[in-house]
């Protein structure tokens, strides 16, 4: 089956750094890519769409100055929390579109991202 | 109105029993209906789509009733490893654009099987 990875794992940051994360489609081509965030005990939030060579599509609320998304290539999508603040401490989920299966979507790990 | 809704749960039940949850959604015109199961600090897993017609693998059934926007899953000889969060999926946009499929999630339904 298709398979995303995403690293790191978990990072725990000091409030005011940046923290960038990795989302990689393994052995397919991923036409799009999502970013969602889980905050504890509550559903996934899709944060932004993000199409390979192309600017990210964000969802209402969602600030893209300081979630800044890259999509380089059709496996690569990155997310970079910028100044992060204990508030966006989360779980960051990223899934993946095929360019074969359009209409499933396969999840990466997920990160857990604490700020102190 | 959320735009998914599911009971949150949790729902206790014993090894063996049967147990049904359920799902509403808002938009009329959503086409794409699905089931994902999340474990505690885990990435949510597809566990089966949702067609008109209804359909099951193995103890799982799925149902969607389009007249009443309403959505269920049956689980029936439930094990311990079915303890998890099962969340309501819905695709609202219902057609695949140049811009992929985006998902709404329901908060899910938090099931415990017990021995």
């Amino acid at each position: 089956g298709a398979v995303v990875s995403q690293h790191p794992s978990w990072v725990i940051c000091k409030s005011g750094t940046s923290v960038k994360i990795e989302c990689r489609s393994l052995d397919f081509q991923a036409t799009t890519m999502f970013w969602y965030r889980q905050f504890p005990k509550q559903s996934l939030m899709l944060m932004a769409t993000s199409n390979e060579g192309s600017k990210a599509t964000y969802e209402q609320g969602v600030e893209k100055d300081k979630f800044l998304i890259n999509h380089a290539s059709l496996t690569l999508s990155t997310l970079t929390v910028t100044s992060a603040h204990p508030e966006d401490s989360s779980f960051y989920i990223c899934s993946a579109n095929s360019v074969l299966s359009s209409y499933e979507q396969y999840f990466g790990p997920g990160t857990r991202l604490t700020v102190t | 109105r959320k735009e998914v809704e599911q009971d949150p749960g949790p729902f206790n039940v014993p090894e063996g029993a049967t147990v049904a949850f359920n799902c509403t959604y808002s938009n009329s015109a959503s086409q794409s209906f699905f089931w994902y199961r999340q474990d505690c600090r885990k990435e949510p897993k597809l566990l089966m789509s949702v067609y008109s017609s209804g359909n099951e693998d193995g103890r799982f059934t799925a149902q969607l009733n389009r007249a009443s926007q309403y959505i269920s899953l049956l689980i029936r000889d439930s094990k311990l490893s079915d303890s998890a969060t099962y969340l309501c999926v819905v695709n609202p946009r219902g057609t695949v654009t140049g811009g992929g499929n985006k998902l709404t999630f329901g908060t899910g339904t938090q099931l415990k099987v017990e021995l």
